[in-house]
């Protein structure tokens, strides 16, 4: 089974600190993706990355920023979290082909911002 | 950002009750996907449907793939109180470089 895991399930911080929320697949994926999922929005697309330093914005991109060393791991990082970023933050990973087009997704973060 | 058309955004059922859900979109998919997320859970991905007009069933679950490649819908027959969540749709155009695009959801409620 594939499996993501996401570093932490709850996160409490302060306004103004650095965040990094940290992602995991073991299934050699080469696309990652961090939503963030609010009640009634939806899952919005942050920012993605199809391969190793390459990356994507996606649809509400201001804030936040993301770093993939390693194609197994891709962070996301909060420069400097505020109230409105407090919220449900889902990694997701899905490989690369034509038959690979399924994501498959963390058990999520939930972030509030104090 | 664009997104998926997901109608109803809630549902309030007896058990043993069908349940359909739909969505569109202005953009035509290569891929529809259905996902259910449990409570403070990630969404898990339930069906995945591939070509135009493709029938695709998973125990209770149906669900299909337009014709037009601009929608989907999922039926879960003979509902029962774990069927409770948030079910996403979810449409991809594949190609290198592109995300998924999620609906915002239908919350499903069962009463017993």
């Amino acid at each position: 089974d594939v499996k993501v895991t996401q570093s932490s399930r709850y996160l409490v911080k302060r306004t103004g600190e650095k965040v990094f929320l940290e992602c995991v697949q073991d299934m050699d994926h080469e696309n990652m993706f961090w939503y963030r999922q609010d009640p009634g929005l939806g899952l919005r697309l942050i920012y993605f990355s199809y391969d190793v330093k390459m990356k994507e914005k996606g649809d509400i991109p201001e804030g936040y920023s993301v770093s993939r060393e390693k194609k197994e791991r891709f962070s996301l990082i909060l420069e400097s979290a505020s109230t409105n970023q407090t919220s449900m933050y889902l990694c997701a990973s899905r490989g690369g082909g034509l038959m690979n087009t399924e994501a498959f997704f963390g058990q999520g973060t939930r972030l509030t911002v104090v | 950002g664009q997104q998926l058309n997901q109608s109803p955004q809630s549902m309030f059922i007896q058990e043993g009750e069908d349940v359909s859900m739909n969505c569109t979109s202005s953009s035509i998919f290569n891929t529809w996907l259905w996902y259910k997320q449990d409570p403070g859970e990630g969404p898990v991905l339930l069906i995945a449907l591939y070509k135009a007009g493709e029938l695709t069933s998973n125990g209770r679950l149906t669900a299909q793939f337009g014709i037009t490649r601009k929608d989907s819908f999922l039926n879960i027959s003979a509902s029962i109180p774990s069927d409770v969540g948030i079910y996403f749709c979810a449409g991809q155009w594949f190609q290198a470089g592109t995300a998924l695009i999620f609906g915002k959801g239908t919350t499903l409620s069962v009463s017993s």
